[in-house]
């Protein structure tokens, strides 16, 4: 399968504790996006890299979230300190310069 | 500011029947994209169809085609001869073309009836 993959699908953590998402965009695709999906809401946009520069930030991305494409290639997100509040189902995306964006089947974060 | 509003929360449709959900957004850029995302329950976002701010023609792929009212800024997605297979959450996102960051409506619940 040569889509966008998304590791791990389901993180059940504590609160405090500290998680992180990976990220494989499709591989031709120099643009990879996080967004934020919370319960019955349209997803949210975090961040955007273009190949492994961080172009773009949303006010959503607090001090307690980093984001990282080291190599312009795969992209981890990595939250500290989790609180309830971050429980939410976390997609990443890719592109290029066509039309649209494809997306990661989203990894669930429950925060307990 | 880009904001996309879907007033209809969910929405029921017999099988075979067509059903339209509805789209209005709002921009100051002049060109932009309008896109259409099909979620189901496993959590995928799965694109079905675009519309581009200039295109004269409304967008068709398959069963789906955007009924564009540039004026109106409306982007209505149209599924036709509706399978159960169809039910899921769709939304609707637009993105100004000199712009990367999509913006997305809070989304519609379709079901499909049998």
């Amino acid at each position: 399968d040569t889509g966008v993959s998304q590791d791990p699908r389901h993180k059940i953590t504590k609160r405090g504790q500290n998680v992180t998402f990976r990220c494989d965009p499709i591989s031709e695709h120099n643009r990879l996006y996080w967004y934020r999906q919370t319960l019955g809401q349209g997803p949210e946009f975090l961040t955007y890299f273009q190949n492994e520069a961080q172009l773009e930030k949303s006010r959503l991305l607090s001090d307690r979230f980093s984001a990282e494409r080291p190599k312009g290639s795969f992209s981890t997100l990595e939250i500290q300190r989790t609180e309830q509040g971050d429980s939410a189902m976390y997609l990443c995306a890719s592109d290029t310069s066509g039309n649209t964006i494809y997306f990661g089947e989203g990894s669930w974060l429950t925060v307990v | 500011a880009q904001k996309i509003t879907q007033t209809q929360p969910g929405m029921f449709v017999q099988e075979k029947e067509a059903v339209t959900l509805d789209c209005t957004y709002d921009t100051s850029d002049q060109s932009y994209g309008l896109f259409w995302y099909k979620q189901p329950s496993s959590g995928e976002m799965i694109f079905l169809i675009y519309q581009g701010s200039y295109d004269e023609q409304n967008a068709t792929e398959g069963r789906y085609s955007l009924n564009f009212q540039k004026a109106r800024k409306s982007a209505n997605l149209v599924i036709s001869a509706s399978q159960l297979g169809d039910s899921a959450m769709y939304f609707c996102a637009m993105r100004a073309n000199y712009g990367q960051n999509f913006v997305f409506g809070p989304g519609t619940r379709l079901s499909v009836l049998p």
